[in-house]
């Protein structure tokens, strides 16, 4: 069965340092990915996806990821953090098979900024 | 323009009662999803539906019911509310590629 797995269940890091979030998937195909993050109190938003071609994919707010096949991993990084980016982040696969079209998310992980 | 909308956003609720959680999206979008947030943030699907049909049904008790009148709207009823199924229900469309669009989330607290 399918799998999405965020090690990390809470990281804390400074502002203005890097940062990187895990997350390994466990499918037969490469799936399609994605990472989410929540804000405390709301909905989900898209930061980034990968389908198919270059493997280090650019998101919104500074983010990016890179997908490794040969890891089955999409960690998602950003080279320096802003305290605004404290939220839950989460890490979803998903195949596109007619009759199962659905995202598998991981469990999230918090991220804490400190001063 | 809110791309997808779910009222109410918070719902307190006696056990025992039914309640309904509505949903709109105007994106244009085929597909529209159910998925539910537990108290550990743990996301899960339970409903999908294509052009109004049903196309996923995650083993959900079926005292929750969906219902999608027309392919930019889907409703959940949810029968004889439990303490249980206090957590936060979120809508989502898409359209190919399952890049979901979220709405804001309905908080649902059985009392």
């Amino acid at each position: 069965a399918q799998s999405v797995t965020q090690p990390d269940i809470h990281i804390t890091v400074s502002e203005g340092a890097s940062l990187e979030l895990r997350c390994n998937y466990s499918y037969g195909a490469t799936p399609y990915l994605f990472w989410y993050v929540q804000s405390p109190g709301q909905g989900l938003q898209l930061l980034l996806k990968y389908f198919s071609g270059d493997t280090l994919v650019q998101g919104i707010k500074g983010f990016e990821a890179e997908f490794k096949r040969s890891q089955s991993s999409f960690n998602l990084r950003k080279p320096s953090v802003h305290w605004s980016d404290a939220a839950e982040y989460f890490c979803a696969v998903g195949l596109s098979n007619f009759g199962n079209e659905k995202l598998t998310f991981g469990t999230g992980t918090r991220l804490t900024i400190i001063p | 323009d809110t791309a997808v909308s779910q009222t109410p956003k918070y719902l307190v609720t006696q056990m025992g009662n039914d309640k309904s959680i509505k949903c709109e999206q105007n994106l244009g979008h085929d597909t529209m999803y159910w998925y539910k947030q537990d108290s550990k943030k743990f996301l899960k699907i339970m409903f999908s539906y294509n052009n109004k049909e049903l196309i996923i049904n995650e083993t959900v008790p079926n005292r929750f019911s969906p219902k999608s009148p027309d392919k930019a709207h889907l409703n959940l009823h949810i029968n004889s509310l439990e303490l249980g199924d206090s957590a936060v229900y979120f809508c989502a469309s898409s359209q190919g590629k399952l890049e979901a669009f979220f709405g804001q989330g309905t908080r649902l607290t059985v009392v």
